[in-house]
């Protein structure tokens, strides 16, 4: 039975790092074709994907949040790590983790999404 | 990138219904990688829908995708009490991967 969970803080301050963690059962990110990707959803917005690590350790970042993503796995834990930095309430919003069996393919599991709020 | 429109906003239908979803992007998805989810508050999204018209593991038969192009359809053939949610569309044939806004069907 695959699942993911995300975990991290539910209130971040403006300017501060974010750090979710994804932690996950069911199959091996050491599996080729395996990947995990981070899709957040602000308030009463579309989904947006963010980030995707793959079981070769490559990484992709959506383009406008390159600079203040970094997405990591630890295989041994069975996890993907997300860090988001200079916090802004705009980026308030739940975050997601969820898997695909190769970059071109649909996410075929979720996590249940952490929210997320940013405020002073 | 691909932006993907979703309509209607919301869908007001009663249980035995048909329902149809639209979901028209701004430029060809490319092979037809469309897939489309469903979402109820506080559970994880479900893939229902790959390939344009392929179901995932598990859907049952009266969820039907069809389309090309820039144009995709979901159908839900006779409504079910637990098929009240959003759902939403995504391409992923080219990157950043994108979604529409969703479509609430809700119960009439």
């Amino acid at each position: 039975q695959v699942t993911l969970r995300e975990s991290g803080p539910a209130l971040v301050k403006p300017t501060q790092t974010l750090t979710l963690t994804c932690t996950f059962s069911g199959f091996s990110l050491s599996t080729s074709g395996m990947c995990v990707s981070w899709i957040r959803q602000p308030p009463g917005k579309a989904l947006e994907w963010l980030a995707l690590i793959d079981w070769d350790d490559d990484k992709y970042y959506r383009t406008s949040l390159k600079t203040r993503l970094t997405i990591s796995k630890d295989t041994s834990k069975n996890q993907v790590v997300l860090t988001m930095t200079n916090m802004d309430p705009v980026d308030t919003g739940t975050y997601y983790c969820a898997r695909t069996f190769g970059q071109w393919e649909p996410f075929d599991y979720w996590g249940q999404g952490t929210l997320v709020t940013v405020s002073s | 990138e691909i932006v993907l429109t979703q309509s209607p906003g919301t869908l007001s239908l009663s249980p035995g219904e048909r329902a149809t979803l639209s979901c028209r992007a701004s430029q060809s998805v490319s092979s037809s990688y469309l897939a489309w989810y469903q979402h109820k508050p506080g559970q994880a999204p479900r893939l229902l829908i790959y390939g344009a018209s392929s179901r995932a593991t598990g859907i049952p038969d009266r969820f039907s995708g069809s389309g090309s192009g820039t144009d995709f359809t979901l159908t839900i053939s006779r409504l079910e009490p637990e098929d009240f949610a959003v759902y939403y569309c995504q391409q992923y044939g080219s990157s950043p991967y994108t979604f529409g806004q969703g479509t609430k069907l809700e119960i009439k």
